[in-house]
C-alpha cells in the first residue's frame, strides 16, 4: 500500500531561524515527490515538485531534497518568517492512474516571535 | 493569475440529504479532482475524471458520490444521501496535462447534522 510518512508531527521555531522537515515514502511505481504549503481551511500549495532524477529543488526561502534510493526528502527553510506557520505536506505521486496523489499527515509548522 | 474556483464556502446539510459541490477548474485543464480532509487528517484522494469519464476512484467513492462536468466550466461532485462521516473539507482540484501541476481550490467545509 502506498504511504507517506512525515515528521516531526509538529514543530514550533523561532522567527528567523531554520528547520528540516523530513518525509519517507513507500510509493511505487514513483513518479515524482512535491511539498505543498497549507495554511488552514484552505487548499495546498505546491512549493516545489521533483523527479526522480532531481534531488534537490528551491523555491525562494524553501530547498527541497529528494533521496530516491531511500525513499525520503526532506524540506529546508530557512530565515523563517511568522507567515511561514502552516502545515507543510509531502505528496508523492505514482506512475499512471491519471498521477494520483499520496499525501502525507503534514508537519504543523509554527513560527513565534 | 487563474486559479480553482469552489462553492459553496460552507455547506451544512441534515444526515441523508444530498449536497453538491460546485468547482470551477482552470480553463485550459483537462485533469480533474475531487479530495477531502476530515478535520485533523490527511488529504485523501476521492477521485479523478479525464476525457468526460472518471479515471480512477478511491474506495471511499463509493455508490453514494457521483462526478459530473455539465458544461464547460463546471465540475461537480454530489454525495446522494450524506452521513455524518461525510463531515469534511472537500477540495478540487485541476491540472493541464499528466506533467504539469495540480492546482487546488480553497475547498469546501461539508458540515453534515
Amino acid at each position: 500500500k502506498n504511504q507517506v510518512e512525515q515528521s516531526p508531527q509538529s514543530l514550533i521555531i523561532l522567527e528567523g531561524k531554520n528547520c528540516t522537515l523530513q518525509c519517507n515514502y513507500t510509493v511505487s511505481p514513483f513518479s515524482n515527490l512535491r511539498w505543498y504549503k497549507q495554511d488552514t481551511g484552505r487548499g495546498p500549495v505546491s512549493l516545489t515538485i521533483m523527479t526522480f532524477s532531481e534531488n534537490t529543488k528551491s523555491n525562494g526561502r524553501y530547498t527541497a531534497t529528494l533521496d530516491a534510493d531511500t525513499k525520503q526528502s526532506s524540506l529546508h527553510i530557512t530565515a523563517s518568517q511568522l507567515s511561514d506557520s502552516a502545515s507543510y505536506i509531502c505528496v508523492v505521486s505514482a506512475k499512471g492512474g491519471g498521477n494520483k496523489l499520496t499525501f502525507g499527515t503534514g508537519t504543523q509548522l509554527k513560527v513565534e516571535l | 493569475e487563474p486559479e480553482v474556483t469552489q462553492t459553496p464556502s460552507h455547506q451544512v446539510t441534515q444526515m441523508g440529504q444530498e449536497v453538491i459541490l460546485r468547482c470551477v477548474p482552470i480553463s485550459n485543464h483537462l485533469y480533474f479532482y475531487w479530495y477531502r480532509q476530515i478535520l485533523g487528517q490527511k488529504v485523501e484522494f476521492l477521485v479523478s475524471f479525464y476525457n468526460n469519464e472518471i479515471s480512477e476512484k478511491s474506495e471511499i467513492f463509493d455508490d453514494q458520490f457521483s462526478v459530473e462536468r455539465p458544461d464547460g466550466s463546471n465540475f461537480t461532485l454530489k454525495i446522494r444521501s450524506t452521513k455524518l462521516e461525510d463531515s469534511a473539507m472537500y477540495f478540487c482540484a485541476s491540472r493541464m496535462t499528466e506533467v504539469y501541476e495540480q492546482y487546488f481550490g480553497p475547498g469546501t467545509r461539508l458540515t453534515v447534522t
